[in-house]
C-alpha cells in the first residue's frame, strides 16, 4: 500500500507491563525508523532499520526497548516492563532508499502507562 | 552530532498574512531537508523535500529555500489561511538518518 500503517492507535497499559507496537512499512521502501514525541514535544529518534538489518539505534533506551523488522512482518517495536515516562506518541516512518527519498509517517501509536 | 532549530517556536497571524519559518541545522552533510505539517491529534504530513542539491521546492501556496553552506532553510507560506494551522517541523536528513527540529505551533486567526 501507499501508507505506512501503524497499529494499534492507541494502547494502555499497566506499570510494568509489556507493550508492543507495529508498523507496516510502504511496500518497496527498504527504510523504516521509529520515533518518539512525548506530549507534543520534539521528535526523539530511536532505531532504524534497512531491510531486517539494524541500521542505526543510537536512540534506542536498550534496557527495556527492543525492535525487529522480520521479512514478511510488520516490524515490532516492544517495551518491557513499561514506566510512567514511557507514555508518548510513537510514530513509524520509511524510506525508500536511505539516501535522496523523503520519509513517509504513519499516524502513530499513542501508548498510555497508568 | 546534527541540531536542528526552529524559530519561532510559536506564530500567531491574522489570516491572508505572507509568512516564512526558519529551520537552522549544524551539519551541512545532508541528503535532503524535509518539512512535515502536524495537525493536533495526527501524524505528519510531508509538505515539501528539497534535495542537498536544489535551493528551492514549490507546491502551491508553499515555498521552501535551502541554503547548505549557511545551514539554513526557510518555509514560506503566502496568504495564509485558518486552514494553515498546525505545527510545522523540519527534518534534515543525513547518513544517520533524520533529526528533527521542535517545531514552530503556528495559529492562523480568522
Amino acid at each position: 500500500g501507499e501508507e505506512v500503517a501503524q497499529t494499534p492507535k492507541h494502547l494502555v497499559r499497566g506499570e510494568g507491563q509489556k507493550a508492543k507496537l507495529y508498523c507496516a512499512p510502504i511496500k518497496g521502501h527498504s527504510y523504516v525508523f521509529w520515533y518518539q514525541q512525548v506530549l507534543k514535544n520534539e521528535f526523539k529518534f530511536l532505531i532504524s532499520f534497512q531491510n531486517e538489518n539494524v541500521f542505526d539505534e543510537t536512540g534506542m533506551p536498550k534496557e527495556r526497548f527492543s525492535a525487529k523488522c522480520l521479512p514478511n512482518s510488520p516490524c515490532s517495536l516492544e517495551i518491557q516492563a513499561t514506566k510512567l515516562e514511557d507514555s508518548a506518541v510513537y510514530f513509524c516512518a520509511s524510506s525508500q532508499s536511505g539516501g535522496p527519498y523523503g520519509y513517509t509517517f504513519g499516524s502513530g501509536t499513542r501508548l498510555t502507562v497508568v | 552530532k546534527q541540531e536542528v532549530t526552529q524559530i519561532p517556536a510559536a506564530l500567531s497571524v491574522p489570516e491572508g498574512e505572507n509568512l516564512v519559518l526558519n529551520c537552522s541545522f549544524t551539519d551541512s552533510a545532508i541528503y535532503n531537508l524535509q518539512w512535515f505539517r502536524q495537525d493536533p491529534g495526527k501524524g505528519l504530513t510531508s509538505l515539501l523535500l528539497i534535495q542537498s542539491s536544489q535551493r528551492e521546492q514549490t507546491s502551491g501556496r508553499l515555498n521552501a529555500s535551502l541554503d547548505k553552506s549557511s545551514g539554513r532553510s526557510t518555509l514560506y507560506i503566502a496568504a495564509s489561511q485558518p486552514g494553515d494551522s498546525a505545527t510545522y517541523l523540519c527534518a534534515v536528513k543525513s547518513s544517520f538518518g533524520a533529526r528533527f527540529g521542535a517545531g514552530t505551533r503556528l495559529t492562523v486567526k480568522p
